[in-house]
């Protein structure tokens, strides 16, 4: 079965941990996100990455860093330098803009909730 | 001004209802809107999308858009229990990227 997958499903925090949400997709995708999900927010992106070894911040990428080692893996840190971390965080991924239409169909994973204690 | 605008509901309806719910977005450059279903505790699924102006319709959902007053809907018919669910309308503003809307949350009612 293809598609994304993110764990844990649910995660806790205690002040001043950094914590590493993880991100795989195996529909051999070239683009991947991360967004942030609040109540009454929609979602937000944090950073995505077009391409292995590269990535750009989305709107609000303070407090969060990521890494893009392989094209099926793109984990996401949230540091203790974020200052409400709590929320529902969701990866997505996407085929490359070269093979794609006027746009890109994104295709997201179950999601983790992360909590601060 | 937010780029895309939806009304949070929630929205309460009973079984059988026609459900209407709807999006407002600032940019008349925006070509392609797209309708995403996210079950409580899950990710977002593509439901419909449509492409300029007008009507495309798939099964019991219709999408609609108006470009001349920059308002885009969708339309549930017959709506059931398992349709209960936030729906989002998202607009692609470069290849990678979107806005979305907040989401209008919906239950349908036995």
């Amino acid at each position: 079965d293809g598609g994304i997958t993110q764990s844990p499903k649910y995660l806790f925090r205690k002040e001043g941990q950094n914590v590493t949400l993880s991100c795989e997709q195996n529909l051999n995708h070239d683009a991947m996100y991360w967004y942030r999900q609040d109540p009454g927010q929609g979602l937000r992106l944090i950073y995505y990455s077009q391409i292995v070894n590269d990535f750009q911040k989305g709107d609000i990428a303070e407090g969060y860093s990521v890494s893009r080692e392989k094209k099926e893996s793109f984990p996401l840190t949230v540091t203790s330098a974020q200052k409400n971390p709590t929320a529902f965080y969701l990866c997505a991924s996407s085929i490359s803009v070269q093979r794609a239409g006027p746009y890109n169909e994104q295709f997201f994973g179950p999601g983790t909730r992360l909590t601060v204690l | 001004q937010k780029e895309v605008e939806q009304d949070p509901g929630p929205l309460s309806v009973p079984e059988g209802a026609i459900v209407s719910l709807n999006c407002t977005y600032s940019n008349s450059a925006f070509q392609y809107f797209m309708w995403y279903r996210q079950y409580s505790r899950k990710g977002p699924e593509l439901l419909m999308y449509t492409y300029s102006s007008g009507n495309k319709e798939d099964g019991r959902f219709t999408a609609q858009v108006d470009k001349s007053s920059k308002y885009i809907s969708l339309f549930i018919r017959d709506s059931q229990p398992s349709d209960s669910a936030t729906y989002l309308c998202a607009v692609p503003y470069n290849f990678n990227k979107f806005y979305f809307g907040s989401g209008t949350k919906l239950n349908v009612k036995p």
